[in-house]
């Protein structure tokens, strides 16, 4: 079975700080990743997917995660952080369709809200 | 491109009451999945289908009836609407191979008093 883990239901920032998002996960078998984010009365929108092609990824508007198998996270990081990113953040983990029979289905972690000062 | 469209986007209903919330894409997509989100819960997933004629339940499917008869459309059905299904439902789509991300609709705000 596999699970995520978001360390903070609310982060807050200024305008310019660094923005840390923490994903943790748990899967049997390698996982693929994904963070996805939600703006007010939206849909989810994908920011970046991890498919161990490279343990570093970059998404949209400017952020990153680092997949590390040994800590089993996968945070994610924007070194400035915009008005614009005030929004709800999603950690998502798949294992796949090779991995078995999970037909890609994806097991959220609870979301964290980012909120962004002047 | 449209992309994963839900309708209605907002709806109350009366405990007792049935409603279909109507789900379609137009990206050819044979995977599709529906979910509902909960306040600090994230979003759990209720059911999903492989391709036409082929579904099963997800994590919390009961309450809930699905169907598939055409690759664009996933309708989900509540029978007897309960307080417990107060959310917000949304319907995912992608391809097959193992490593797509699900695009998203833009969900339906449903309210059962």
């Amino acid at each position: 079975a596999q699970s995520v883990t978001q360390l903070g239901s609310h982060v807050s920032v200024s305008e310019g700080a660094l923005v840390l998002l923490r994903c943790n996960y748990s899967s049997s078998v390698p996982p693929y990743l994904f963070w996805y984010v939600q703006y007010p009365n939206q849909g989810l929108q994908l920011l970046l997917k991890y498919t161990s092609a490279a343990t570093l990824v970059k998404g949209i508007n400017g952020f990153e995660a680092e997949f590390k198998k040994s800590e089993t996270s996968f945070h994610l990081t924007k070194p400035s952080a915009h008005m614009s990113d005030a929004a709800e953040y999603f950690c998502a983990v798949s294992v796949g369709d090779a991995g078995g029979t999970s037909y890609g289905k994806l097991t959220f972690g609870q979301g964290t809200i980012l909120t962004v000062h002047p | 491109n449209a992309g994963v469209t839900q309708t209605p986007k907002f709806r109350i209903l009366k405990i007792g009451q049935s409603m279909t919330l109507q789900c379609t894409q137009d990206m050819n997509h044979n995977y599709m999945y529906w979910y509902r989100q909960d306040p600090g819960m994230g979003l759990k997933l209720i059911y999903y289908s492989v391709g036409a004629g082929i579904t099963d339940k997800g994590e919390v499917p009961n309450g809930y009836n699905v169907s598939r008869s055409t690759t664009e459309d996933f309708p989900l059905r509540l029978e007897l609407a309960a307080p417990s299904q107060t959310s917000v439902y949304f319907c995912a789509s992608r391809k097959p191979d193992g490593n797509q991300p699900q695009h998203f609709g833009d969900g339906t705000r449903l309210s059962i008093l």
